[in-house]
């Protein structure tokens, strides 16, 4: 079993459409998560960190459930632009972020 | 200006050579990673160093071997280069160990093994 397990996709949704991704891990021993974004042929950058008590940017929520271990990422009124791969990552003691492998969102016009 | 850059961006090369990629961070951070991404996109760390020492090896074969002259710089060279090593290689900084912040990544060196 993977670390942290990503459906891969992809979702493919309108635009301003609401889109929601689902993310597990199974180390309860991980510390933090996060959210990073991955173009095609892109680097990985980071677009959110996830905290128990919920956060919000924008257009985007994340929840972290740590009882069930399990991390979550809404995406409201989706732009084109938000047409990326999604990655779900945990760190964990040992100063290693562990990536899941990506859910790809496609949002059309 | 770049945050972190890696160099050489793509590089295609034959099997049994050796192969360096560079990388150098202007951010100020104390730690530098090595990640390696497969056909199949999963990312994977390689090696972490803070401030130019050696804090995580996962197994990764000994002819990879990481040297950090300087903790804004995180060099990789790969010796005897097989086909099963054509990937793409990213490097990434973040403020320190604990990663609380998130990483920072390069743009990737995409290697091809002929």
């Amino acid at each position: 079993r993977k670390e942290v397990e990503q459906d891969p996709g992809p979702f493919n949704v309108p635009e301003g459409a609401t889109v929601a991704f689902n993310c597990t891990y199974s180390n309860s021993a991980s510390q933090s998560f996060f959210w990073y974004r991955q173009d095609c042929r892109k680097e990985p950058k980071l677009l959110m960190s996830v905290y128990s008590s919920g956060n919000e940017d924008g257009r985007f929520t994340a929840q972290l459930n740590r009882a069930s271990q399990y991390i979550s990422l809404l995406i409201r009124d989706s732009k084109l632009s938000d047409s990326a791969t999604y990655l779900c990552v945990a760190y964990n003691a040992g100063n290693m972020l562990t990536f899941g492998g990506g859910t790809r969102l496609m949002v059309k016009p | 200006d770049t945050a972190v850059s890696q160099t050489p961006k793509y590089l295609v090369t034959q099997m049994g050579n050796d192969k360096s990629i560079k990388c150098e961070q202007n951010l100020g951070h104390d730690t530098m990673y090595w990640y390696k991404q497969d056909s199949k996109k999963f990312l994977k760390i390689m090696f972490s160093y803070n401030n130019k020492e050696l804090i995580i090896n996962e197994t990764v074969p000994n002819r990879f071997s990481p040297k950090s002259p300087d903790k804004a710089h995180l060099n990789l060279h790969i010796n005897s280069l097989e086909l099963g090593d054509s990937a793409v290689y990213f490097c990434a900084s973040s403020q320190d160990q604990a990663s609380g912040r998130g990483q920072f990544f390069g743009p990737g060196t995409r290697l091809t093994v002929l």
